[in-house]
């Protein structure tokens, strides 16, 4: 059984600190990795792709994959209240270049 | 322009009742995907169509059944429903061509009574 792990939080963070979400998997061959952000009442909203190990940064995110250790972490600097959301990591199995397996989110709280 | 489009937004019925869910997406890609949603927000993959063909078929029950039409549709059918069923049920496309990235369309809340 293919696994995505993430800490359910509230993980609870002041505005303008560093916000870091973390997803480990078991899949040792997978090959695509992905975090959506997801508010309450709305669908999941693609923030970040990342396919090789290190990292990439799209502005105040940044995604860190790890195939060694089987993680992907997503930092989010200066947070903002506008990103509390609950943010879903998904990881693409090496079996099937179509499907996803997503995580159970991690809830971040931005106080201002 | 809306990217992926549902139908119905919101839906409300009885148990043992049929109801299906529409799915559209100007995009122009291939593939399509339904996935649930449940309480605990877990997002499960149900089903994918690449080109009208059926290539997910994940560990549904038969009252489930998905139809394309066309490459820009998918719909889910639901036959008998039952109080389990209850969930967001959203549609999602996959992006550019060769590339894994899905976008989700808005959802579609369903409660069976």
């Amino acid at each position: 059984q293919k696994e995505v792990e993430q800490n359910s939080g509230p993980l609870s963070v002041p505005e303008g600190a560093i916000a870091s979400l973390n997803c480990t998997y078991s899949d040792r061959g997978s090959q695509s990795f992905f975090w959506y952000r997801q508010y309450s009442g709305k669908s999941p909203e693609l923030i970040m792709s990342i396919y090789s190990n290190g990292d990439k940064e799209d502005g105040r995110f940044t995604a860190q994959l790890n195939k060694a250790s089987q993680y992907v972490s997503l930092l989010i600097r200066d947070s903002q209240p506008s990103d509390s959301a609950t943010y879903l990591c998904a990881v693409g199995p090496m079996d099937s270049s179509y499907k996803l397996i997503f995580g159970s989110g991690t809830r971040l709280l931005v106080r201002p | 322009d809306t990217a992926v489009s549902q139908t119905p937004k919101y839906l409300v019925t009885q148990m043992g009742n049929d109801k299906s869910i529409k799915c559209e997406q100007n995009l122009g890609h291939d593939t399509m995907y339904w996935y649930k949603q449940d309480s605990k927000k877990f997002l499960k993959i149900m089903f994918s169509y690449n080109n009208k063909e059926l290539i997910i078929n994940e560990t549904v029950p038969n009252r489930f059944s998905p139809k394309s039409p066309d490459k820009a549709h998918l719909n889910l059918h639901i036959n008998s429903l039952e109080l389990g069923d209850s969930a967001v049920y959203f549609c999602a496309v996959t992006g550019t061509s060769g590339s894994d990235e899905q976008f989700f369309g808005p959802g579609t809340r369903l409660t069976v009574l």
